[in-house]
């Protein structure tokens, strides 16, 4: 069974920096592309950054470029997500997903897989 | 970047009916477009990939079509479980949602 869990989520003030992680079990983690998805309180989804297998293709939204780096850990079965310069605006449920096709260079494809999320809150 | 417009933004509906939500994509996608349905307090859940596909599991009162630049997602009969949001995902370029269909009971 696919597990995804993030953690890291939590309150922090205007322009600082929080680190998101995501343990995966349950498939060959470096098969796969990962990506980051949040959701505004009360909002719709909005996908945050994307990663392929080996690292070697990465993208981020506009919202994000500059300030959000993601990283995975193949060894550790891990995905992160650095965030600096952080804004009232991040504040969301960041989703972890997986792309449903395997053996895939890129990283755009649809998600079968999501975990839970973690809360991050930007607030002073 | 390739902007997502759905329409409508909420949809009333009864048990029973055929509902069609649409989503349109700012420039082509040629198929690369997903749908999922979002309950309340849940994670999205995958219905339709590459325009047409339908996932394993999903029953098959969900149906998707479409190419390029418009696309519909269609459920051919309401059931009680089918009360949600829906989303379709272009996948072409980066990644870009819609911005949601609330699916009500009428």
């Amino acid at each position: 069974e696919v597990r995804l869990v993030e953690s890291g989520g939590g309150l922090v003030q205007p322009g600082r920096s929080l680190r998101l992680s995501c343990a995966a079990s349950g498939f060959t983690f470096d098969n796969y592309a990962m990506h980051w998805v949040r959701q505004a309180p009360g909002k719709g989804l909005e996908w945050v950054s994307g990663i392929n297998w080996n690292s070697a293709s990465i993208g981020y939204a506009d919202s994000v470029k500059g300030r959000f780096t993601i990283s995975r850990d193949n060894a550790r079965n891990s995905l992160y997500l650095q965030m600096n310069s952080l804004r009232a605006e991040d504040t969301a449920l960041y989703y972890c997903a997986k792309i449903r096709l395997g053996g895939y260079s890129g990283y755009d494809h649809a998600f079968d897989n999501w975990g839970q999320g973690t809360l991050v809150t930007v607030s002073s | 970047d390739i902007q997502m417009t759905q329409s409508p933004s909420t949809l009333s509906a009864s048990v029973g009916d055929r509902v069609t939500i649409t989503c349109r994509a700012s420039q082509s996608i040629n198929n690369w477009l997903a749908w999922y349905q979002q309950k309340p307090g849940k994670v999205p859940k995958l219905l339709i990939h590459k325009a047409s596909s339908l996932e394993s599991g999903v029953p098959s009162r969900f149906s998707g079509s479409g190419s390029g630049t418009e696309f519909t997602l269609t459920i051919s009969s309401l059931q009680p479980d089918d009360f949600a949001t829906y989303y379709c995902q272009q996948y072409n370029s980066y990644s870009t949602f819609g911005q949601g269909t609330k699916l009500e009971i009428k």
